[in-house]
């Protein structure tokens, strides 16, 4: 069965310092994508970013980077320079085909605030 | 182009009721999930319809059900609500083929 672990519950930071969120999984599975979602105050949960098990290239979009690693069954999330703005409870999520479709199974969310 | 859209954005309901929600999917979308999120449990799948299918069904008792309608919008029921049943129910919705799901804001569903 697959699995999502984000071990840090909760982290505060100041503004401008440089953050990383932890995602390991478990799957049996050779195909697999990884996923990062934001959910503001506001309850949408917000794609942010999503990986094939067969692409291990790290990406950077603006502050936010992620590092996708095979070996240690890790996607981290990395936000430079953070910002008030910033502050959400963001979701790491494990799709394998179930089904005929892709669902996710989600983290138990790592909740990030930004103080000014 | 719209987002995802569920109505209403809350509820409260008595023990013993039932309760309908409602998720109108993005344009041309034709995958519809739901969602429960709750501080104890966390994010669960509940279903996943498709073509007015169900596709996919979580491990939720009977009292969930759903149902797509041919325009792709979907509704979720609950019969006979109970306490635990408290929730923020999430809606997403796919493109055909298409691995990443769009959220809507949700429905906060309080049971007293």
């Amino acid at each position: 069965a697959q699995k999502v672990t984000q071990a840090q519950t909760e982290i505060s930071v100041v503004e401008k310092e440089d953050v990383t969120l932890d995602c390991v999984y478990e799957t049996r599975d050779t195909t697999y994508y990884l996923f990062w979602y934001k959910q503001p105050p506001s309850g949408e949960l917000v794609f942010l970013i999503r990986r094939n098990s067969f692409d291990e290239q790290n990406e950077i979009s603006g502050r936010y980077s992620w590092n996708f690693q095979k070996s240690t069954s890790s996607f981290n999330f990395t936000i430079t320079a953070s910002q008030v703005v910033d502050s959400a409870v963001y979701f790491c999520a494990l799709s394998e085909v179930t089904g005929g479709s892709y669902i996710p199974t989600f983290g138990r969310g790592t909740s990030l605030i930004v103080h000014p | 182009k719209a987002g995802v859209t569920q109505t209403p954005r809350y509820l409260i309901k008595t023990r013993g009721q039932q309760v309908t929600l409602s998720c109108s999917p993005i344009s041309g979308h034709r995958s519809v999930s739901w969602y429960q999120q709750t501080p104890g449990q966390g994010l669960q799948f509940l279903f996943e319809y498709f073509s007015e299918t169900q596709r996919n069904k979580g491990n939720f008792p009977g009292r969930f059900s759903g149902r797509q309608f041919s325009n792709s919008r979907s509704e979720m029921n609950v019969s006979t609500l109970e306490l635990g049943d408290s929730a923020l129910y999430l809606c997403a919705s796919k493109r055909t083929g298409a691995v990443e799901a769009f959220f809507g804001q949700g429905t906060r569903l309080t049971v007293v």
